[in-house]
């Protein structure tokens, strides 16, 4: 079974701040894999997912993901955060039939 | 308006008393799971289902069951709730299993006292 980790549990940064969040999963097959967005109170929302193709994949309110396949890297990207952008950030990974979800982000925008 | 709902919201219970949360979705979706979300651990995959009268274990199986018997509802029970069922559970569905984007429900936060 596949399996994902994200590190650096708690970010805190300022606005305008540039934002990196780093994934890496291990399965031996063909993978799609996904970040969804938790804000506070609510249920998980895509932000962007990457199936094949470009690697460099661009979703909603900014935010940019690069699939490198050689180092099983899906690492987030915004480069100017915004205060909204506070919320809990999940990585995952679909093989087979399952999808595997990191343990997240928590990653908070100072004003 | 497409959508995962799934009730209740918010429940209360004692250890033992079994219960039942719904989760239904008016997309037409073959794959349903549910996975229940704890603090520093991320969502987990309890059960799913890639169509009627067809269910599997996800990753977290033990205490629940699930059933299958129409496309658009996909329950889960607990027989006898344990204060470690404790958690914010999600139900998803998708088109099919190969990698279609999940819907998540709104979530139900359960309290087993």
């Amino acid at each position: 079974a596949q399996s994902v980790s994200q590190h650096n549990h708690h970010v805190i940064l300022s606005e305008a701040a540039s934002l990196e969040l780093g994934c890496n999963y291990s399965y031996g097959g063909t993978v799609n894999l996904f970040w969804y967005v938790q804000y506070p109170g609510q249920h998980l929302q895509l932000l962007l997912k990457y199936f094949s193709g470009d690697p460099l994949v661009k979703g909603i309110k900014g935010f940019e993901a690069e699939f490198i396949k050689s180092k099983f890297s899906f690492n987030l990207r915004k480069p100017s955060v915004q205060w909204s952008d506070t919320a809990e950030y999940f990585c995952a990974v679909r093989g087979n039939n399952r999808l595997a979800f990191g343990k997240g982000n928590q990653v908070v925008v100072i004003p | 308006e497409a959508q995962v709902t799934q009730n209740p919201r918010y429940l209360i219970t004692v250890t033992g008393k079994k219960l039942t949360v719904t989760c239904s979705q008016n997309m037409n979706h073959e794959y349903m799971s549910w996975y229940r979300q704890d603090p520093g651990l991320g969502l987990r995959q309890i059960y799913y289902s890639m169509n009627v009268e067809v269910t599997d274990k996800g990753d977290v199986p033990e205490g629940y069951k699930v059933s299958r018997k129409e496309k658009r509802n996909f329950p889960l029970i607990l027989e006898s709730p344990s204060p470690n069922q404790t958690s914010l559970y999600f139900c998803a569905s998708s088109r099919d299993r190969l990698g279609e984007t999940q819907y998540f429900g709104p979530g139900t936060r359960l309290l087993v006292l």
